[in-house]
């Protein structure tokens, strides 16, 4: 059982490249998540998804966009990477049975993502 | 002002030391999670808990949600328990979101 695997694991990207971090999870969840974790600051909240073909702005959206074709997957794009999203990103998934909210979610290993 | 505050930020302890991780927050909340990051960067849930106190193995979590406190306690701390804790809250209303506090480092030292 694998989890949530988060691919790449790492990364060098040069200012102004596109690129996708890809979140799959095989325990049927319906909620998942996109975190950054930057030094000094908790984990913040890029955008989630409460279920397939849906998608929500959370704390800090703006330079990313993300998509939940498959309820196994959610994927967010960078379209025009910036120094300023150098960073470790973290997708968590978590089972909400009917829109109950109080379950643990399920973290990924990180992506380490350097823009140079 | 951060609505979930960690102290301390840092912490070093000697084998066999009792630990005490305190979190306060801001916000009537539905439930506070309390999750562990080893070094290598995997994030781990410990607990989740919306009263009283939870227990597991040699960590027990406790909650006060009058004062807006929870503490994470480790017994007989070990090296292998060397790393960052890390509290979170979900806010009332049936938020989705969770809100997190920078995490607090334990060094544990043999």
């Amino acid at each position: 059982n694998a989890g949530v695997t988060q691919t790449p694991k790492f990364r060098v990207l040069k200012t102004g490249q596109s690129m996708t971090l890809l979140c799959a999870q095989d325990m049927n969840h319906e909620y998942m998540y996109w975190y950054r974790q930057d030094p000094g600051m908790g984990l913040r909240l890029i955008h989630y998804s409460v279920g397939e073909g849906t998608t929500a702005k959370g704390e800090v959206p703006d330079g990313y966009n993300v998509s939940r074709l498959k309820k196994q997957n959610f994927l967010l794009g960078l379209e025009s990477a910036a120094p300023s999203q150098t960073s470790v990103y973290f997708c968590a998934s978590s089972y909400n049975p009917g829109g109950a909210d109080n379950q643990p979610q399920h973290f990924g290993d990180g992506t380490r993502l350097s823009i140079l | 002002k951060n609505e979930v505050e960690q102290s301390p930020q840092n912490l070093t302890a000697q084998e066999g030391e009792f630990i005490t991780i305190n979190c306060s927050y801001s916000v009537g909340i539905s439930a506070l999670h309390w999750l562990q990051q080893h070094p290598g960067g995997g994030i781990v849930s410990l607990f989740m808990l919306s009263s009283g106190k939870k227990k597991h193995g040699r960590l027990i979590a406790t909650i006060n949600i009058q004062e807006k406190h929870s503490s994470l306690h480790i017994t007989a701390s070990h090296p292998r328990d060397s790393a960052v804790y890390i509290c979170a809250v979900r806010s009332q209303g049936g938020s989705e979101k969770l809100v997190f506090g920078k995490g607090t480092k334990l060094t544990v030292n043999p």
